[in-house]
């Protein structure tokens, strides 16, 4: 069980189209989700906390619009990166815990390698 | 001082050996402690979760915490080439809707045959 899938796990794309990245938890419901964002050998970084049916916390330093969060049920979060850069390049993680269990772990999904050209 | 901190390494142990992973964190709030292994180019997984103060074993791994010296580590007993990976210690604050995970920038361990 907790299983959380992410789509597409590769893409890449122009510099300034946006791309979305979508984020499931196959067989549990998840309130909150978190959408992290790793560089290479460098450690996750929490950009934002998605809630189910509420706007987004976004950590310092992350733009709000430019990384557009959609938590429009309990098994889905969806992450927008608007006007790609090359700097925006990077390994894209989401997280998810069990309604209720938030405070035991997070499961992560297998991540989106995103690069910009 | 960083959130949550780790020796970069590498930590190179041969196989068969003890391999020992240590973190210390800063925020005194804490209540939840995890240990991820992140394999190269992979997504994290999880290895061990502790809550309490003292040893938490699992198999090949135990965890130890010590909240009064603000300090986590993990063994892995009997360590395989398999375990070569980047370990990642995250800790928890939690209260109210907060849970997020504060990160470690992880440990290289590499375990040769």
């Amino acid at each position: 069980g907790a299983v959380v899938s992410q789509h597409p796990s590769r893409v890449i794309c122009k510099s300034g189209t946006s791309v979305k990245i979508e984020c499931r938890s196959l067989d549990f419901q998840a309130t909150t989700m978190f959408w992290y964002r790793q560089f290479p050998k460098q450690s996750l970084m929490l950009m934002a906390t998605s809630n189910e049916g509420s706007k987004a916390t976004y950590e310092q330093g992350v733009e709000k619009d430019k990384f557009l969060i959609n938590h429009a049920s309990l098994t889905l979060s969806t992450l927008t990166v608007t006007s790609a850069h090359p700097e925006d390049s990077s390994f894209y993680i989401c997280s998810a815990s069990p309604l209720d269990r938030e405070q035991e772990t997070q499961y992560f999904g297998p991540g989106t390698r995103l690069l910009v050209l | 001082q960083k959130e949550v901190e780790q020796n970069s390494g590498p930590l190179s142990v041969p196989e068969g050996a003890i391999a020992s992973l240590n973190c210390t964190y800063s925020d005194r709030g804490s209540q939840s402690f995890f240990w991820y292994r992140q394999y190269s180019g992979k997504s994290p997984e999880l290895i061990m979760s502790i809550y309490s103060n003292g040893d938490k074993e699992d198999g090949r791994f135990t965890a130890q915490l010590n909240k009064a010296s603000q300090y986590v580590s993990l063994l892995i007993r009997d360590s395989q080439p398999s375990d070569s990976a980047t370990y990642l210690c995250a800790v928890q604050r939690n209260g109210g809707s907060n849970y997020k995970l504060t990160f470690g920038k992880g440990t290289l361990l590499t375990v040769n045959p």
